[in-house]
């Protein structure tokens, strides 16, 4: 069946670092991607998507690559700031169910 | 435009107290999602909604849970008898299903406390 992997938290940075968590997925046919955000207290927001092969999400200074020849879309951001720390989700979307499949989330806390 | 909206957002309540949790998909959406969050399982898939018929339940962890959606505008999980391990956050999505993928769009959530 379909699942997502995510690397474990959680991720400790100081501000500025660069930072990648790594998200690889099984899938039949050609997912959309997802990377979505938990800030503490709130609820998950969509933080960048890919819906094909070598596309590229991006938003509030964070990228990731839908690479299919590795079933992977590692989320990558040059330089953290205190404020990115929260829990990142990469899921995927199969269409025939029409739902979300979610990885376990990675913590990321960034110290100044 | 108004999100995902959610209520209460805290309850508290005692062991075999009934629980009702409240959810309004943002207008236009035809799918609705419950999942619900702990430290130890992460968050989990309960139930979801096509035009407001239950696809696929298989989430719901016991038949204490029960989950209706009887209008596009509106939903409730509920919790009978509820239990101290039902303790997590419970959150509402929805989404509007279409070619290329489905943003979710989630609640604040309801943080459920049971004694």
């Amino acid at each position: 069946g379909n699942s997502v992997t995510q690397m474990e938290g959680p991720v400790t940075l100081s501000e500025e670092a660069f930072l990648t968590i790594n998200c690889t997925y099984t899938a039949t046919g050609y997912p959309s991607l997802f990377w979505y955000v938990q800030y503490p207290g709130e609820g998950l927001q969509l933080l960048l998507k890919a819906t094909k092969a070598d596309d590229k999400g991006s938003n509030k200074g964070f990228e990731a690559t839908y690479r299919k020849e590795t079933t992977s879309f590692h989320l990558e951001k040059g330089s953290v700031q205190v404020s990115d720390s929260a829990v990142y989700f990469c899921a995927l979307f199969s269409g025939g169910y029409n739902k979300l499949i979610f990885g376990a989330g990675t913590r990321l806390a960034v110290h100044p | 435009d108004a999100g995902v909206i959610q209520s209460p957002r805290h309850e508290v309540t005692e062991m075999g107290q009934e629980v009702t949790l409240r959810c309004k998909p943002i207008s236009g959406h035809n799918s609705l999602f419950w999942y619900r969050q702990t430290m130890m399982r992460g968050l989990e898939l309960l139930i979801y909604f096509n035009n407001n018929v239950p696809i696929d339940d298989s989430g719901m962890p016991e038949d204490r849970f029960s989950a209706k959606m009887p209008n596009a505008s509106f939903s409730t999980l509920k919790i009978q008898p509820s239990e101290p391990r039902d303790s997590a956050v419970y959150f509402c999505a929805s989404s509007l299903r279409r070619e290329g993928g489905n943003e979710q769009f989630f609640g604040p959530g309801t943080r459920l406390t049971v004694l």
